[in-house]
């Protein structure tokens, strides 16, 4: 079946530094790939997504590429920012709108 | 873009009644519904994928008399908790999907049973 693999967490950051974590998955298809964010006590935002091969998503400074020849969706971002402080979820969907989803990284940025 | 909310966003039970949580998309309707649980720190649990009009279908180890399910419409599903105990305390979320591969998720409800 689907999985997703994410880089173990928690990721504690000075301000600006840059910012990379791991996603990898396996699927029987061709998925679409979505990193989201939960901020605390709140429900997930999408935060970007890539729909196929060699895509880019890109939101708020944050970039990830849909990499089929080696499985990855990773999450940048060049210079964080306190507010950036929360749980990315990297996840994918191969249709009907069901996902799987890796299991979350924490990431804190201190100032 | 799509909105999705949840109602109540807090509720504290007490052990052995039962709870309701409503899931609405506000500017689309939604073709498929889904009801994840989130344990503290971990990441979101698929429970049960809800069509409009039809019986939910449950994931496995999930229990269907204790999480019942209803789509009564394609703009709201519903999740009722009963006789909940103290182990189902958790953040439920749901989310609402338009037949694509996208999901819009709700802000979450918090469940707290003394």
């Amino acid at each position: 079946g689907d999985s997703v693999t994410q880089m173990e967490g928690p990721v504690t950051l000075s301000e600006e530094a840059f910012l990379t974590i791991n996603c990898t998955y396996t699927a029987t298809g061709y998925p679409s790939l979505f990193w989201y964010v939960q901020y605390p006590g709140e429900g997930l935002q999408l935060l970007l997504k890539a729909t196929k091969a060699d895509d880019k998503g890109s939101n708020k400074g944050f970039e990830a590429t849909y990499r089929k020849e080696t499985t990855s969706f990773h999450l940048e971002k060049g210079s964080v920012q306190v507010s950036d402080s929360a749980v990315y979820f990297c996840a994918l969907s191969e249709g009907a709108g069901k996902s799987t989803f890796g299991d979350g990284t924490t990431l804190t940025v201190k100032p | 873009g799509a909105v999705v909310s949840q109602h109540p966003s807090r509720v504290i039970c007490k052990s052995g009644t039962s709870v309701k949580i409503e899931c609405r998309s506000l500017d689309f309707q939604a073709t498929t519904m889904f009801w994840y649980r989130q344990f503290p720190k971990q990441s979101l649990m698929l429970m049960a994928t809800s069509n409009e009009g039809s019986k939910a279908t449950y994931e496995q180890g999930v229990e269907k008399d204790k999480f019942l399910i209803n789509h009564a419409s394609l703009t709201l599903s519903t999740l009722t908790v009963t006789s909940a105990h103290p182990e189902d305390s958790s953040f439920y979320i749901c989310s609402a999907s338009v037949g694509s591969y996208e999901q819009y998720f709700g802000p979450g409800t918090r469940l707290t049973v003394t």
